[in-house]
């Protein structure tokens, strides 16, 4: 079955460097891969999507990349702020064009 | 502003009761959708349906119904079949091929 994996250990970064997420997957080859912001108790908010034959996505101080040979996507922050402070969720399209869900990693930048 | 409302945004259910969480959209989108989650786990789908009066079941649709009787809307009941309930519950949207989903601010569902 496909399975999506991301770091459930909370990320600290000092404000103003780059912050770098990480999403394996495994058994699939999806056409596309989604990113999300979520706040606590609040539904996610849709950033970036990034489909299998792009490298690379930028969105002002987002920049997605997407390696189908090594099944990883990285997600990066750059110049980040305290206000980048949440849990990033990636999402993965299945066989039935549906989304299968990491569990989310937890963003902490100190000012 | 166009959106999705869920309401409640807490609910809390007594054993043997069955509730419904509405979910209200206005961005005139085909696709909505049921998920579940936990702490810890990735969201988990519950039902979806794409088109008016049709729906089908997730990964984890037993204990839970739906109906799609207007495409604006699509509520959720939590039957009494549902052994382990409380949980964060959420709505999404999107246009069918577009890319993102919308979400709504979510309902937490505590048994009492």
């Amino acid at each position: 079955s496909q399975k999506i994996e991301q770091n459930s250990e909370a990320l600290n970064i000092q404000e103003g460097k780059t912050a770098t997420l990480t999403c394996n997957y495994t058994n699939y080859s999806p056409a596309y891969l989604q990113w999300y912001r979520q706040d606590p108790g609040r539904g996610p908010v849709f950033l970036l999507l990034i489909r299998e034959n792009e490298k690379e996505k930028r969105k002002e101080r987002l920049k997605v990349t997407f390696d189908t040979t090594l099944k990883q996507s990285l997600f990066h922050i750059t110049a980040s702020q305290p206000a980048d402070s949440a849990t990033y969720l990636c999402a993965l399209d299945d066989s039935n064009y549906q989304l299968i869900w990491g569990a989310g990693t937890k963003l902490i930048i100190k000012p | 502003d166009g959106g999705i409302t869920q309401s409640p945004k807490y609910l809390f259910r007594k054993e043997g009761q069955n509730v419904t969480l509405s979910c209200e959209q206005n961005l005139n989108h085909d696709a909505m959708y049921w998920y579940r989650q936990d702490p810890g786990q990735g969201l988990r789908l519950i039902y979806y349906s794409q088109i008016v009066n049709d729906f089908q079941k997730g990964d984890i649709a037993e204990g839970y119904s739906v109906s799609r009787e207007k495409k604006e809307s699509f509520p959720l009941t939590v039957t009494s079949a549902q052994k382990n309930p409380t949980a964060f519950y959420l709505c999404a949207s999107t246009e069918q091929g577009a890319g993102g989903y919308t979400f709504g601010s979510g309902t937490r569902l505590t048994v009492v």
